[in-house]
C-alpha cells in the first residue's frame, strides 16, 4: 500500500517570495507521482507529474518538483509566487501506470500575502 | 461536454435517506473514478471503472455504498441509509484509455442532517 504525507497544512508567503511545499511518500513498489492544485471554487487540476525519466518536472506556470527516490520525496517549488497561486495543493501517488487509484496527501493551503 | 460534470452540486438529505450522485465524464474517456473528500482531508479513493465494469471497488467503505456505470459513460454513486459521517464532497474524475491524468469534476457536496 502507498501513503503520502504533506508536512505542512498551511504555508503563508509574501508575493514574489520563493516557496517549497513538502511531500513524502511510502510505497513498497515503484510509484508515479503527481501534484494537483485546487483553486478557490474550482475542481482539482493536474499541476505536474513524474512517471519516468528526468527526475525534475516542470509546470507551465513556473512550478517544479523533483523526484528523490532515496528520500522518497516529491517536493514542489516555485522561485517567485504570485497572488494567483493562492490555492490548495495536493500531492498524490499511484502504483499503476496511469491515474487509477490515486492516494492523496492531506493538502497544503498556500496563501500569498501582498 | 467540455469537462467532467457532477450533479447536483449540493445535496442536503436527512439521516437514513437514500441519495444518488451523478457523474458525466468527458466524452470518450473510458476510465471513471469516484473519490470522497472530507473536510480538511485529501480525496480518498472509492471506486474505479474501466468501461462498464468496476475494476477496483476496494475503497467503498461499506455495503451502503454502490456505484454503477451501465453504458460505460455516465456513472451514479448510490448511498443507502445515509449517516452523518457520510457528509463530504464526492468527486468524480475520468481519463482516456492509457491516460496518466485524471480530470476532476467540481464535486457534489453532500450534507446529511
Amino acid at each position: 500500500a502507498q501513503s503520502v504525507t504533506q508536512l505542512d497544512s498551511q504555508v503563508p508567503v509574501f508575493e514574489e517570495a520563493p516557496v517549497e511545499l513538502r511531500c513524502n511518500y511510502s510505497s513498497s513498489v515503484s510509484v508515479y507521482l503527481f501534484w494537483y492544485v485546487q483553486y478557490p471554487n474550482q475542481g482539482l487540476q493536474l499541476l505536474l507529474k513524474y512517471l519516468s525519466g528526468s527526475t525534475l518536472v516542470e509546470s507551465i506556470n513556473g512550478f517544479e518538483a523533483e523526484f528523490n527516490k532515496s528520500q522518497t520525496s516529491f517536493h514542489l517549488r516555485k522561485p517567485s509566487v504570485h497572488i494567483s497561486d493562492t490555492a490548495e495543493y495536493f500531492c498524490a501517488v499511484s502504483a499503476g501506470s496511469g491515474a487509477q487509484k490515486l492516494v492523496f496527501g492531506q493538502g497544503t493551503r498556500l496563501t500569498i500575502n501582498p | 461536454g467540455a469537462g467532467v460534470s457532477q450533479t447536483p452540486s449540493n445535496k442536503v438529505t436527512e439521516k437514513g435517506k437514500y441519495v444518488e450522485l451523478r457523474c458525466d465524464p468527458i466524452s470518450g474517456h473510458t476510465a471513471l473514478y469516484w473519490y470522497r473528500q472530507s473536510l480538511g482531508q485529501g480525496p480518498e479513493f472509492l471506486i474505479y471503472f474501466q468501461g462498464t465494469g468496476a475494476a477496483d471497488d476496494s475503497g467503498l467503505p461499506n455495503d451502503r455504498f454502490f456505484a454503477v456505470r451501465p453504458e460505460g459513460s455516465v456513472s451514479t454513486l448510490k448511498i443507502q441509509r445515509t449517516e452523518r459521517g457520510d457528509s463530504a464532497v464526492y468527486l468524480c474524475a475520468s481519463s482516456p484509455a492509457g491516460g496518466t491524468e485524471a480530470f476532476f469534476g467540481q464535486g457534489t457536496r453532500l450534507t446529511v442532517v
